[in-house]
């Protein structure tokens, strides 16, 4: 069964600092892969997805994703954390039977 | 384009009534939709999928009498909470897609609070 890991329940990070947020899966075949975005009390924006080809995705608002699959892992990146960046971030696995990982919360110090 | 629109945003009711949760692919008709609950600080889990005209395929540990799916045309979709109780407070987010194996659209939530 597919699943999604992201090991950081929450981070902190100082505003202009860089970012990694950790997400490894299981998946029995080719996985499509997703990184979201919530806001409290909002729904999920789409960052950046990845199907197939390049393994470094670009996505909106500067982040990136690079997919290893030795290490079966989908990290996502950011080189300079800007104050509104901080939200819950979710990874997810599949299409037909999408499993989100439990979330990272990314708090910005000023 | 793909926008999926969630009605009601919050929703506010007594113990023991029913609420209705409608999602609806906006500018595209979506074959399959789902269902996800969120409770507070975790993660979304699925609850049923819906294809139109079919019966929803509910995930293990969903009732599916307590959470009646309809998916009447190819872009709506109606979740049910039968005889709410607190324990059904929760943030509810659907999602479409235009095609199998093709990647979700989510909806912006519904934030169920029974009292």
């Amino acid at each position: 069964a597919q699943s999604v890991t992201q090991p950081d329940i929450h981070i902190t990070v100082s505003e202009g600092a860089s970012l990694e947020l950790r997400c490894n899966y299981s998946y029995g075949a080719t996985p499509y892969l997703f990184w979201y975005v919530q806001s409290p009390g909002q729904g999920l924006q789409l960052l950046l997805k990845y199907f197939s080809g390049d393994t470094l995705v670009q996505g909106i608002k500067g982040f990136e994703a690079e997919f290893k699959r030795s290490q079966s892992s989908f990290n996502l990146r950011k080189p300079s954390v800007h104050w509104s960046d901080a939200a819950e971030y979710f990874c997810a696995v599949g299409l037909n039977d999408m499993r989100f990982g439990a979330g990272t919360r990314l708090t910005v110090k000023p | 384009g793909a926008v999926v629109s969630q009605h009601p945003s919050r929703v506010i009711c007594k113990s023991g009534t029913s609420v209705k949760i409608e999602c609806r692919s906006l500018d595209f008709q979506a074959t399959t939709m789902f269902w996800y609950r969120q409770f507070p600080k975790q993660s979304l889990m699925l609850m049923a999928t819906s294809n139109e005209g079919s019966k929803a395929t509910y995930e293990q540990g969903v009732e599916k009498d307590k959470f009646l799916i309809n998916h009447a045309s190819l872009t709506l979709s109606t979740l049910t909470v039968t005889s709410a109780h607190p324990e059904d407070s929760s943030f509810y987010i659907c999602s479409a897609t235009l095609a199998e194996d093709n990647e979700q659209f989510f909806g912006p939530g519904t934030r169920l609070t029974v009292l």
